[in-house]
């Protein structure tokens, strides 16, 4: 087994600040995801990375930038967080991109912009 | 536009029915449904997965898939209130990205 971390669990930042999330998985997984959730509602992927020096913009891109510095971990920007947004951020990851490789979940950054 | 959709929205059943949760892809090039249940405040977890036609029973859970309709759906019968949760449908589509594409999800409320 294996697991997921996700730093920071709570992240508070100020409108127009650029945030940091990161993403760690010990599960030695080659493909890693970062996924946006609004309240109540389904995921929508923002980046994602098929292995290590691999990098690829999902439906969501824009506003973000991502970095997968090894093939532990894998980090997303929010480079100018909107005023009132709220949402929670997953990070997973998956041993391959096979259809039938089953995606693992993190649990998650809650942001809050004032 | 949306890919996938799952209805009902919500569904409210008594402890001990049968919930019924239902999701269709637009997209013909589907090649794998993903059932995960994410309960309040956690992440979600991967309940089932389909990619042939008919049916597939794990315990309380029975997922059924017509490749025919893009549609599949999943039976919770003997709901407890432990079930109650966000269900999400997601579906992998013929690509070699291992991308999935989420619905919004259907909140289920099992009443003891």
């Amino acid at each position: 087994g294996g697991i997921i971390t996700q730093t920071p669990k709570f992240l508070i930042g100020q409108e127009g600040q650029k945030l940091t999330l990161k993403c760690q998985q010990n599960f030695n997984h080659d493909t890693m995801y970062w996924y946006r959730q609004d309240s109540g509602k389904g995921l929508r992927l923002i980046y994602y990375s098929i292995t290590e020096n691999d990098l690829q913009k999902g439906d969501l891109s824009e506003g973000y930038d991502a970095s997968r510095e090894k093939k532990s971990s894998f980090s997303l920007t929010v480079t100018s967080a909107q005023k009132n947004e709220m949402a929670v951020f997953l990070c997973a990851s998956t041993a391959g991109t096979g259809a039938s490789y089953e995606q693992y979940f993190g649990p998650g950054t809650r942001l809050t912009v004032l | 536009q949306q890919k996938v959709q799952q209805s009902p929205e919500s569904l409210i059943v008594p402890e001990g029915g049968m919930a019924s949760l239902n999701c269709t892809s637009s997209d013909r090039n589907v090649d794998y449904f993903w059932w995960y249940r994410q309960h309040s405040g956690k992440s979600p977890k991967m309940l089932m997965s389909i990619f042939s036609n008919g049916e597939k029973e794990e315990g309380r859970f029975t997922v059924h898939l017509n490749k025919a309709s893009l549609h599949t759906s999943l039976h919770i019968r003997d709901s407890q209130p432990s079930d109650s949760a966000l269900y999400l449908c997601a579906a992998r589509y013929n690509t070699n990205t291992g991308k999935l594409t989420f619905g919004d999800g259907t909140v289920l409320t099992v009443k003891p």
